[in-house]
């Protein structure tokens, strides 16, 4: 399988604690995106890495949440003390310098 | 800053008759337009995409889009609808800067009546 892989692909938790979700993505793309797509709603970007320079970051990224990328190949995203709020579908994508994005399946996180 | 309205967020159509999607865009720059479908517990999938070459944009399983300046619309189409083609549908907006990020509509749902 060659697409952009997500784990796990549902989550659940609990209030208050910290989950982290992985996102590999196509091997020769040099850009991972992460988006967040509540119920009813369109995706919203998060945050972006060029290789393994986080280089944007959306207002919606507050302080709980933190992405890395080392070494520029796979990427995780933390959400500490997670609040009901935070319960989405989070959605990962890489793309070869902006063209061609690949979307993943998904991780659905339910905070109860 | 750009935007994206699809004016739907729900279109009901019978299996074998035309389906209409619509959006209307507002970016800055010259964006690239981007239509994906959701089917359920499935990924977005690139239906297809305006990048300033032609305004009508052939994509796959018989969609086709036409971008319309003038009216600043993106609208979706298909001649015969198929039972298959139920899906949540997005309309998408890139700037073609920086981050090249996507910014999306809210979805249009089909629904195919047999």
């Amino acid at each position: 399988d060659t697409g952009v892989s997500q784990n796990p692909r549902h989550k659940i938790t609990k209030r208050g604690q910290n989950v982290t979700f992985r996102c590999d993505p196509i091997s020769e793309h040099n850009r991972l995106y992460w988006y967040r797509q509540t119920l009813g709603q369109g995706p919203e970007f998060l945050t972006y890495f060029q290789n393994e320079a986080q280089l944007e970051k959306s207002r919606l990224l507050s302080d709980r949440f933190s992405a890395e990328r080392p070494k520029g190949s796979f990427s995780t995203l933390e959400i500490q003390r997670t609040e009901q709020g935070d319960s989405a579908m989070y959605l990962c994508a890489s793309s070869f310098t902006g063209y061609g994005y690949t979307f993943g399946s998904g991780t659905r996180l339910t905070v109860v | 800053a750009q935007s994206v309205t699809q004016l739907d967020s729900h279109v009901s159509v019978s299996e074998g008759t035309p389906v209409l999607l619509r959006c209307n865009y507002s970016s800055s720059y010259s964006p690239s337009l981007f239509w994906y479908v959701q089917h359920p517990n499935k990924g977005l999938q690139l239906l297809l995409k305006y990048t300033s070459a032609a305004t009508l944009v052939k994509g796959i399983n018989g969609f086709e889009a036409e971008f319309k300046k003038s009216e600043t619309s993106f609208h979706l189409t298909k001649p015969s609808a198929h039972m298959s083609d139920a899906a949540e549908y997005f309309c998408v907006v890139s700037d073609n800067q920086g981050a090249q990020k996507l910014v999306f509509g809210q979805g249009t749902r089909l629904t195919i009546n047999p």
